[in-house]
């Protein structure tokens, strides 16, 4: 089983929709990371968490919203989908602190807004 | 000016060449260095960090030049299964954050 589980996988929904992409992990890192991957533009964060409760906005913030209600669980949500958020969503964790800590990535979410 | 910037190729290279990708980084605060590997719509997979004294796994070679800001992947004898896109990735020493590379598309051709 992966370590760090994405869902659902592939989703197609409709301008307007309120979706939930959901990501939860059994690494036990503290540091939890949504990104979404467009052709040609590498991995945007979204946003990230380093502990429970604890929320901070990454670079493309604007249009989601998420929830770390528990250190295992981190949720992406979008109010209201619109067609330029179709893209490729990963959820990864790190661990905290030391030298090295790279992230560990889930197997992604399709996302399809029409 | 963008954090990480690489070099989207792509490349094409006969099995068994040599290539080499490189990568620079603006912050030169950056703590951590990686080199990901991302299958066509798969998630990206740690390939190796990179450490500052340069580090080998395999046919793969990673090097870091602190002063110039400057990471290299090297692939010996390429393989066909190393084709994939590979991805730049440094992490900062504050906020954990990290940047990444559009990355470098490499095809190995029979």
């Amino acid at each position: 089983d992966a370590d760090v589980t994405q869902t659902p996988r592939n989703r197609i929904t409709k301008t307007g929709k309120r979706i939930m992409l959901e990501c939860s992990q059994t690494k036990g890192h503290d540091r939890m990371y949504w990104y979404r991957q467009d052709p040609g533009l590498g991995l945007q964060l979204i946003y990230y968490s380093f502990d429970v409760k604890d929320i901070n906005k990454g670079e493309i913030s604007d249009g989601y919203s998420v929830s770390r209600q528990a250190q295992a669980k981190f949720s992406l949500s979008l109010e209201s989908a619109i067609p330029n958020q179709t893209a490729l969503y990963f959820c990864a964790t790190s661990q905290a602190g030391g030298l090295i800590g790279e992230l560990f990535f889930g197997e992604g979410s399709r996302l399809t807004v029409l | 000016r963008k954090e990480v910037e690489q070099d989207p190729g792509p490349f094409n290279v006969p099995e068994g060449a040599t290539v080499a990708f490189n990568c620079t980084y603006s912050n030169s605060a950056s703590q951590s260095f990686f080199w990901y590997r991302q299958d066509c719509r798969k998630e990206p997979k740690l390939l190796m960090s990179v450490y500052s004294s340069g580090n080998e796994d395999g046919r793969f070679t990673a090097q870091l030049n602190r002063a110039s800001q400057y990471i290299s992947l090297l692939i010996r004898d390429s393989k066909l299964s190393d084709s994939a896109t590979y991805l730049c990735v440094v992490r900062t020493n504050t906020g954990n954050q990290f940047y990444f590379g559009t990355g470098t598309s490499l095809t190995v051709i029979p």
